[in-house]
């Protein structure tokens, strides 16, 4: 299994819902992480988790809150979004540096 | 920090040959990897340099000279699948499991 799993694939949600974006692999990696990729634009890193552990935070806001339950499993919770935080949201995981890190089709959100 | 600089856009014709450069600059140096990512997709990984030369995998090849913080993805008998953006990036830090950092991307159009 060499496939990083998410979502749903797309979400709409209004500025007050609240809503989680789901992320699972099954390669042993110990490492997963969160980027965020407007339109035309490079995927840009929003947190890393090392071994269950948060290790990185790219200073995002409140309204995003990360959460690995295990090794396999990494969320995102998503709470009082604005509509500029429309994206295509990645989840990648990796075994070290020497590797590639293998990413999952993403969830595209739309807040309205 | 890394600085990571490529061409924003590309076209070449269906069957010639393509060299998509990426310069950097970066604290310490662990690597640098080559992803492909098609429009609404994921990115895929391609290629992976950390010692100088010329990587060749069918296709696809991929040189690095770490002295000058050059590389560039050279792509062969071009196909109309190709078309896509094409991401150089490095690890964020040359220790642990650390994210990558991707440059713009370089939109790549595969013409008749």
């Amino acid at each position: 299994d060499t496939e990083v799993t998410q979502t749903p694939k797309h979400l709409v949600m209004g500025m007050t819902n609240k809503k989680s974006l789901k992320c699972e692999q099954h390669m042993g990696h110990r490492a997963m992480y969160w980027y965020k990729q407007k339109a035309k634009k490079p995927p840009e890193l929003m947190f890393v988790y090392s071994y269950e552990k948060l290790s990185i935070n790219e200073s995002v806001p409140s309204r995003f809150s990360p959460e690995c339950p295990n090794s396999s499993l990494l969320n995102l919770h998503l709470h009082a979004l604005q509509p500029e935080d429309s994206a295509l949201y990645l989840c990648a995981s990796s075994q070290d540096l020497r590797v590639e890190a293998f990413f999952g089709q993403g969830t595209r959100l739309t807040v309205v | 920090g890394q600085n990571i600089d490529q061409p924003t856009e590309m076209t070449a014709t269906e069957g010639a040959i393509v060299q998509i450069n990426c310069t950097y600059q970066t604290s310490g140096f662990n690597g640098l990897f080559w992803y492909q990512q098609h429009a609404g997709e994921a990115p895929t990984f391609l290629s992976y340099n950390v010692l100088d030369g010329l990587e060749e995998k069918g296709r696809f090849s991929s040189f690095l000279s770490r002295s000058k913080g050059y590389s560039y993805l050279l792509l062969k008998e071009l196909q109309m699948k190709d078309s896509a953006s094409y991401l150089c990036a490095v690890p964020q830090s040359n220790s642990g499991n650390t994210p990558l950092v991707f440059g713009k991307g370089t939109r790549l159009s595969v013409i008749a």
